[in-house]
């Protein structure tokens, strides 16, 4: 029972590089998360997808790429990598939107 | 919309002491409500949830929460802290049409004295 993974776990890169975050997930589920956690603000939401090459942005989008082309699949890009985009992602996976949502066990990202 | 209220980044109670954490929310659709658990280097796990049965809901390692309309309120509860539910809680509140994502609280940090 594998359930919904993130890779790499930790991740140091420098300003300007890009950056992919990956999530899989084995359930089948139709919605697929991202999320960053920062102390002091909780977890906000980045995008999110309803399907495979259905995505929609969430509170936070600016900087990040997303993209569906599979159900099991939800790689996160961050396109030119900022200090500000240092914290830890989350990915998670639910049946309907406002549902229980499975997260991952997360990986940690800093931006040097 | 909606959001969620954590009252209380922190909260440090004595091992065999009430645990008690708020949760307010707002909505303006009927909800469904969450609490997750993160322990240290973890992803969230969900403790409980509501979604219009019974007021009253229990979930894992004897928590406890009650969803009252009336006060926009879900607290969590627990009668006796052990050492191992040190951990950070998260509220969550959604639609219950579904359309939305889960919206998060800004979490609170449970220390458990010995």
């Amino acid at each position: 029972d594998a359930g919904i993974t993130q890779s790499p776990r930790y991740k140091i890169t420098e300003t300007g590089r890009q950056v992919t975050l990956m999530c899989h997930q084995t359930w089948s589920h139709s919605y697929m998360f991202w999320y960053r956690q920062d102390l002091g603000h909780g977890l906000r939401l980045i995008y999110y997808s309803a399907a495979a090459d259905i995505t929609d942005k969430g509170e936070v989008p600016d900087g990040y790429v997303v993209s569906r082309s599979k159900t099991e699949n939800f790689p996160l890009t961050l396109e030119s990598a900022t200090r500000s985009q240092t914290s830890v992602y989350f990915c998670a996976s639910s049946q309907t939107a406002g549902e229980t949502q499975y997260f991952g066990p997360g990986t940690r990202l800093l931006v040097l | 919309a909606q959001s969620v209220t954590q009252l209380g980044s922190h909260v440090s109670v004595s091992e065999g002491a009430l645990v008690l954490l708020r949760c307010n929310y707002s909505s303006s659709v009927p909800p469904y409500l969450f609490w997750y658990v993160q322990y240290p280097n973890q992803g969230l796990q969900l403790l409980l949830k509501y979604t219009s049965a019974a007021t009253l809901v229990k979930g894992i390692n004897g928590f406890e929460a009650e969803f009252k309309k009336s006060e926009t309120s879900f607290h969590l509860t627990k009668p006796s802290a052990h050492m191992s539910d040190a951990a950070e809680y998260f509220c969550a509140v959604s639609d219950q049409r579904g359309r939305r994502a889960l919206t998060f609280g800004s979490g609170t940090r449970l220390q458990v004295q010995p």
